[in-house]
C-alpha cells in the first residue's frame, strides 16, 4: 500500500530538546495532517494545515506545509516525557476522502 | 461529547472464519472510514462511506466489505480470514470528510 516517506524512523532524545520530523511524498497534497498515537490507541489529530506555505501552532508543537505541495514538518520544542509516542504524517487531496499515512516517527523522551 | 466507539476491543480468531467489527462515530458524523494498521504495511485506508454510501475504497481484496447504517453507525467485516489479517483496526469519522478525522481506539484482531 502506499505510504508517504517520513524521517527519521525513531528518535531518542533528552527532555527539554527540540526535535524534528519531516514528511515527503511524490504526489501533490491539499491537506497535511500530524497525528500523534499511543500505545493500544488511535491516532490523535494533533495539527492540521490547508495552504501551501501555511505555518501552524499547537501549543509547543509547530507545523508548516511544504511551498511545493510535497511535503511537511513537525517541530515540537522543549520535549516532555508525555510526547513519547508514535508521530504520523498524513496527506489528502481534494478528490478523496482517504487520508495517505507516512511511516511514522517513534519518540522517546529521556529525563 | 462521546468519542469514536469501536467493538470489540480485541478479538481472536481461526483461520477461514468471518468477523465483524462495529464503529460508532461521533453524534452528528456522517462520514465514517476504516483503516488496517500493521507493522508492515502501517496505517492503509480500507473505505469510507457518508450517508450510507460507500463513497471511496482502497485496494484490499474483496473479502473486505462494510457498510454504514441510516445512523451513521458503521461495521465492516472480514470474510476467509487469513494470518496477514491479523491488524489493527481503525474507525475514524468526520462530519462530512474532507478533514478534522477523529479516531477510535482500534479493534486489535488476532488470527490464528
Amino acid at each position: 500500500g502506499q505510504q508517504l516517506n517520513q524521517s527519521p524512523q525513531s528518535m531518542f532524545i533528552q527532555e527539554g530538546e527540540d526535535v524534528s520530523m519531516n514528511c515527503t511524498s511524490s504526489s501533490i497534497f491539499n491537506t497535511w495532517l500530524w497525528y500523534k498515537q499511543d500505545p493500544g490507541e488511535g491516532p490523535v489529530l494533533l495539527i492540521a494545515l490547508y495552504k501551501a506555505g501555511e505555518l501552524t501552532s499547537n501549543g509547543r508543537l509547530t507545523a508548516q506545509f511544504g511551498i511545493t505541495r510535497k511535503d511537511s514538518f513537525l517541530n515540537i520544542s522543549a520535549s516532555i516525557p508525555s510526547d513519547v509516542g508514535i508521530y504520523f504524517c498524513a496527506g489528502q487531496t481534494y478528490n478523496t476522502d482517504k487520508l495517505i499515512f507516512g511511516t511514522g516517527t517513534r519518540l522517546q523522551v529521556f529525563p | 461529547k462521546a468519542g469514536v466507539t469501536q467493538t470489540p476491543r480485541y478479538l481472536i480468531k481461526t483461520r477461514g472464519q468471518q468477523v465483524t467489527l462495529s464503529c460508532s462515530p461521533i453524534s452528528g458524523h456522517r462520514s465514517v472510514s476504516w483503516y488496517q494498521q500493521t507493522p508492515g504495511q502501517g496505517l492503509q485506508f480500507l473505505f469510507e462511506y457518508f450517508s450510507e454510501t460507500q463513497r471511496n475504497k482502497g485496494n484490499f481484496p474483496g473479502r473486505f466489505s462494510g457498510r454504514q447504517f441510516s445512523n451513521s453507525r458503521s461495521e465492516m467485516n472480514v470474510s476467509t480470514l487469513e494470518l496477514g489479517d491479523s491488524a489493527l483496526y481503525l474507525c475514524a469519522s468526520s462530519v462530512a470528510g474532507g478533514y478534522g478525522y477523529t479516531f477510535g481506539s482500534g479493534t486489535r484482531l488476532t488470527v490464528v
